[in-house]
Parts: C-alpha cells; structure tokens; sequence
C-alpha cells in the first residue's frame, strides 16, 4: 500500500492571501506526481502532471514545486480568491509498469472567505 | 470540448439490487479507470482498461463487482448484488497512456449510488 499524505487536512484563508499545502509521497520507484482541483459537486479537474525533479509548474496564480528525493511537493495559491475554494488532490504515480495507476491523497480542503 | 460522461448520475436501489454503471470515456482515450470515493477512504481505484484489456482490479470486491469494456466507447461497472456500504460515489476517468510519456485523467461526473 502507498502512502501519499497531504497537509494540512483543511485550511481557511482570508481572499488576498497566499498559501500552500504539502502532498509527500514514497521517495522511491517515482514515476509521475499529479495535482487536481476538486470543486464541491463537480469532478477532479487536472492541474499539474509533474516527472522531474526540481520541477517547477504555474498555472496563473498557481504554482507547484516538486522533491523526488525527499518525497514531496508543493501547491502553492498567490492572492487566493473565493473561486479558489475547493479541495486539492495530489497523486502518485509509480514505475515499473504501472505508471497510469495512480494513489490519490484524501486531499487539502482550501476554503477562502471573501 | 470532450469530456467524459457517465450514466446514470444518481442510484438509489435496495440490497441485492444489480447496479450497472457506464461510462464513455474520451474519443481517441486508450485508457479507462473506474474510481471510488467515500468519506474513509478518498478516492480509490477499483479497476482499469487499457486498449478494453482489463490491466488490473485488484482494487475490486471480486465477489461482486465487475468491469468491462464491451466497445471502445462504453465502459460499464456492476455490482450484483449491491450491499449498503457500496454506497459511494463511482467515478470514471480516462486517458492516454503508453511509452514514456504521463498524460493527465479526465474525470467524469461520477455517479452518486446509495444502497438502501
């Protein structure tokens, strides 16, 4: 069984705000590490797909780092917005073959009061 | 803009019922995943296709559940007889894979199952 871990569970911020959240990972057999979006109601919505390490990806106001050495990765939110309230899931994925199955996080629940 | 669609959005049926679920992944997608979420357990993979070969289910209760992918456009999910603690939201993804390259899932709209 993997273990991907994310932190903190929850986390409330004032609009205006920057935050992050960690998704940590096994530092062994990597083969892909993902980030989604989660609005309440709707289905994950793909953000990053991150393989090297040392990856640095943005998207607008958010950008992801990733350690494959030390096992993890950061999500990072610049001004957050009330848009931006959602939960965020990162994945990992394996090599060896089965690098399309995926172990998801229960995920960072991102709640931003306007 | 292609998405992935599933059928039908909500179930509610009584224990022992037959619960088929579908799904039609992305047109050119050679690769299905069927997913489960509950409060536990977050999001868990039950089973995947890739070209409509079954890759793994290993995730799945065998005794009850199947996977299939009768065509390139349907993936079905069945569970006979459905239990109370099935109830979950199931959702289907899709996606490219093969090589060297890791491409993101698409996820559909899941489908909102209660076993009573």
């Amino acid at each position: 069984i993997l273990n991907v871990e994310q932190s903190p569970q929850s986390l409330h911020v004032q609009e205006g705000d920057s935050t992050n959240f960690t998704c940590s990972f096994p530092s062994s057999n990597f083969y892909a590490l993902h980030w989604y979006r989660w609005e309440t109601a709707k289905s994950p919505e793909a953000l990053f797909v991150m393989t090297l390490n040392g990856d640095e990806k943005k998207k607008g106001r958010i950008s992801a780092t990733l350690n494959t050495k030390e096992g993890y990765s950061y999500l990072y939110i610049k001004g957050s917005q009330p848009e931006d309230s959602a939960t965020y899931l990162c994945a990992f994925a394996p090599g060896g073959g089965s690098n399309y199955k995926l172990t998801f996080g229960k995920g960072t629940l991102l709640t931003v009061n306007p | 803009d292609a998405r992935v669609t599933q059928t039908p959005r909500h179930k509610v049926t009584e224990m022992g019922q037959e619960v088929t679920m579908r799904c039609q992944p992305i047109l050119g997608h050679n690769t299905v995943f069927w997913y489960r979420q509950t409060m536990m357990q977050g999001l868990e993979l039950l089973a995947y296709f890739r070209n409509r070969a079954p890759l793994d289910d290993s995730g799945m209760p065998k005794d009850r559940f199947s996977a299939e992918m009768p065509d390139a456009t349907l993936a079905t999910l069945k569970i006979q007889p459905s239990e109370p603690r099935d109830s979950a939201v199931y959702f289907c993804a899709s996606g490219r894979t093969g090589g060297t390259y890791q491409e993101t899932q698409y996820f559909g709209p899941g489908t909102r199952l209660l076993v009573l």
